[in-house]
């Protein structure tokens, strides 16, 4: 089982609706990540974040609001979306590394969305 | 600029083939980290293996064994014996070994897989 825990697993929102997803993880890590991945394509990076300050954000529309309330914790707030959002969202946790060392991350089983 | 390619798109075998996933890699830097996840139809993105630059081991795991060679630029991933939960898509990803908070993986299209019975 994953250790990385992600809620809801399936989201029908509307364009004018809010919604946020959200995604914990127990495994002490402090780099959390959401990547978007559309069917048959490799996930792509939306934000990082390092020690629960924002460290990359791949210029993702505003309309996507992330949130990191603790090390545990990480939150994607959705506005406004467009049915061309409608993807997995998938979070991720690895270890920080001081120096350069990359380790590897690990996975949710994602958040399926669907805008109408 | 890194990059990395997943020349099959998808494969299928029969159950108990071997079938080997190719993994091919472009970047300038000396430093860097290779990794291999699968993705089942269930969604998640399961970690597989990593492996540095400087490790030119070919590592074994039950039926899974990886062969890096850095003279051809290839991270290659044999599944022995395949069996049927072994379908999934496999991704082959490329990172930097910088310092700081550089955490982009450069990611393979990926291989479908698909072990009939």
């Amino acid at each position: 089982d994953t250790e990385v825990t992600q809620t809801p697993k399936h989201l029908v929102m509307g364009m004018t609706n809010k919604k946020s997803l959200k995604c914990e993880q127990h495994m002490g890590h402090r780099a959390m990540y959401w990547y978007k991945q559309k069917a048959k394509k490799p996930p792509e990076l939306m934000f990082v974040y390092s020690y629960e300050k924002l460290s990359i954000n791949e210029s993702v529309p505003s309309r996507f609001s992330p949130e990191c309330p603790n090390s545990s914790l990480l939150n994607l707030h959705l506005h406004a979306l467009q049915p061309e959002d409608s993807a997995l969202y998938l979070c991720a946790s690895s270890q920080t590394p001081g120096t350069g060392r990359n380790t590897e991350a690990f996975f949710g089983q994602g958040t399926r969305l669907t805008v109408v | 600029a890194q990059k990395v390619t997943q020349a099959q798109t998808e494969i299928s075998v029969v159950e108990k083939e071997d079938v080997t996933l190719d993994c091919v890699y472009e970047t300038r830097d000396t430093t860097y980290y290779l990794f291999w996840y699968k993705q089942p139809p269930s969604g998640e993105l399961v970690f597989l293996i990593r492996r540095n630059s400087f490790d030119e081991q070919n590592e074994i795991s039950g039926r899974y064994s990886w062969n890096f060679q850095k003279s051809t630029s290839s991270f290659n991933f044999t599944i022995t014996a395949s069996q049927v939960v072994d379908s999934a898509v496999y991704f082959c990803a490329l990172s930097e070994a910088r310092a700081g908070n550089n955490r982009k993986l450069i990611w393979g299209l990926g291989t479908s897989l698909a072990v009939n019975p």
